[in-house]
């Protein structure tokens, strides 16, 4: 299957900073990739995603990139809020169907 | 959104015993669902993929026989650990595409521990 990796595994930034996470996937057929932020014990949430006939799109405060040829992708957060402290996860979807193969997560710490 | 639907949220159960988890979609129906585990601080991992009226596909390396799978019907699937042991521990979670979306709904995921 997919194999996604994901980088750094963990952040702190000051509030107001801006934080990226970046990822990157093997499987060149992969055609979508959700960003999904995960509070403990609870189901992860999706707050932005790509089509790979996009390069970049922008949600308020929260944009994501994708460089198809080097097949990777990344997360912008930008004006970090306490409340933006979580665990955030990459993902790419299979070529075989809707499974989504993720990585391995950034935990995320904005400083008041 | 769609809703996706798991239960239990947490279950504690004695070593050997078997659990059943089930995952249901309750404003769609899902001709596919997906099971993942996660461990502590670690990344979502697929498991497996839950096929309606069909043999469930695991991936790579998870015992079929120990996480049984039933998709019976297009809004239920259900994940039965099987003679559970303490390392099955862990937070299972499913989820599952709604028709032509892309997009995956998850469930609320369950805290399995066997003592």
């Amino acid at each position: 299957g997919e194999n996604v990796e994901q980088h750094p595994s963990t952040l702190s930034v000051q509030e107001g900073d801006s934080a990226v996470i970046k990822c990157t996937y093997s499987d060149s057929a992969s055609n979508y990739f959700p960003w999904y932020k995960q509070e403990l014990g609870k189901r992860p949430q999706l707050i932005i995603d790509i089509r790979s006939n996009v390069g970049e799109k922008k949600d308020q405060r929260i944009a994501v990139t994708l460089n198809k040829t080097a097949k990777h992708f990344s997360l912008h957060i930008t004006e970090t809020q306490p409340e933006d402290s979580a665990v955030y996860f990459c993902a790419a979807i299979g070529n075989t169907g809707n499974q989504f193969y993720f990585g391995t997560g950034t935990s995320l710490t904005v400083i008041p | 959104g769609a809703v996706v639907s798991q239960h239990p949220s947490r279950v504690i159960c004695k070593s050997g015993t078997s659990v059943k988890i089930e995952c249901r979609s309750l404003d769609f129906q899902a001709t596919t669902m997906f099971w993942y585990r996660q461990f502590p601080k670690k990344s979502l991992m697929l498991m497996a993929t839950s096929n309606e009226g069909s043999k469930a596909t695991y991936e790579q390396g998870v015992e079929k026989d120990k996480f049984l799978i039933n998709h019976a019907s297009l809004t239920l699937s259900t994940l039965t650990v099987t003679s559970a042991h303490p390392e099955d521990s862990s937070f299972y979670i499913c989820s599952a595409p709604r028709g032509g979306d892309t997009e995956a709904f998850f469930g609320q995921g369950t805290r399995l521990t066997v003592v």
